[in-house]
């Protein structure tokens, strides 16, 4: 059974980087996409972004591009998501949430399982 | 500001059937696949209905999700006090090539 299990909670500073971490098990790494979206305290669900754990290539949401990098390490199974230049609107909960299905075709797809969630906040 | 539109709140007595609805455009409901999570407080989301109707295993047929043009609705019938929670609805959009959701709508079980 596929598991995500995230790094824990995060206290930085603005203008300060974040890198949260999503360890994956119970199914091939490689075959499918892993996602990242976040949610603001009392706010809804916002994607951040994807990235294809075969190759390393990732798509960004626009509004974070050029602040957000996501990689990962296939040795370890692991997918990681780094924030840059951070703010107060970026105090938030961070999930990774693995594509349900090996289809590259992101319109056919959702996002099962998820992780915990990785709580980081942004205060000086 | 979300891309998809949900009403904020939605409630209903035990039993009784109530629906959510969700508002998009021809680049993301009109042209894509809805899907619907729950989410308790606290916890991950988790889906509900995929590929606008479509229940994964372990949900209960008391959700349905429907589409129509650019609108979506997810409908819980014979509403049970552990429906009280959160939910959003999700699409690819095609112009911002990027996954958008719906703002929420916390459901209370009067």
């Amino acid at each position: 059974q596929a598991q995500l299990v995230q790094s824990g909670a995060e206290v930085k500073k603005p203008g300060a980087s974040v890198k949260v971490s999503c360890k994956t098990s119970g199914y091939t790494f490689i075959r499918y996409y892993m996602h990242w979206v976040r949610q603001a305290p009392g706010q809804g669900l916002e994607w951040m972004g994807t990235m294809n754990p075969s190759g390393g290539g990732a798509t960004y949401a626009q509004r974070l591009q050029g602040r957000v990098t996501m990689t990962r390490d296939t040795s370890t199974s692991t997918v990681y998501m780094e924030l840059s230049s951070l703010r107060s609107e970026d105090t938030a909960v961070y999930y990774c949430a693995r594509a349900y299905s090996a289809t590259t075709i992101p319109s056919e797809n959702w996002f099962d399982p998820w992780g915990q969630g990785t709580l980081v906040t942004v205060s000086s | 500001q979300s891309v998809l539109t949900q009403p904020p709140s939605a409630s209903g007595t035990p039993g009784q059937r109530v629906t959510i609805s969700c508002s998009g455009s021809s680049s993301n409901i009109g042209s894509n696949y809805v899907l619907w999570y729950q989410q308790v407080p606290e916890t991950a989301p988790k889906v509900l209905i995929y590929r606008n109707n479509q229940r994964p295993s372990g949900v209960p047929d008391r959700f349905s999700g429907s589409k129509s043009g650019t609108s979506a609705s997810l409908a819980i019938s014979g509403l049970r006090s552990e429906d009280e929670t959160d939910y959003y609805c999700a699409a690819w959009d095609d112009s911002l090539s990027g996954w958008v959701f719906g703002g929420g709508t916390k459901l209370t079980v009067l």
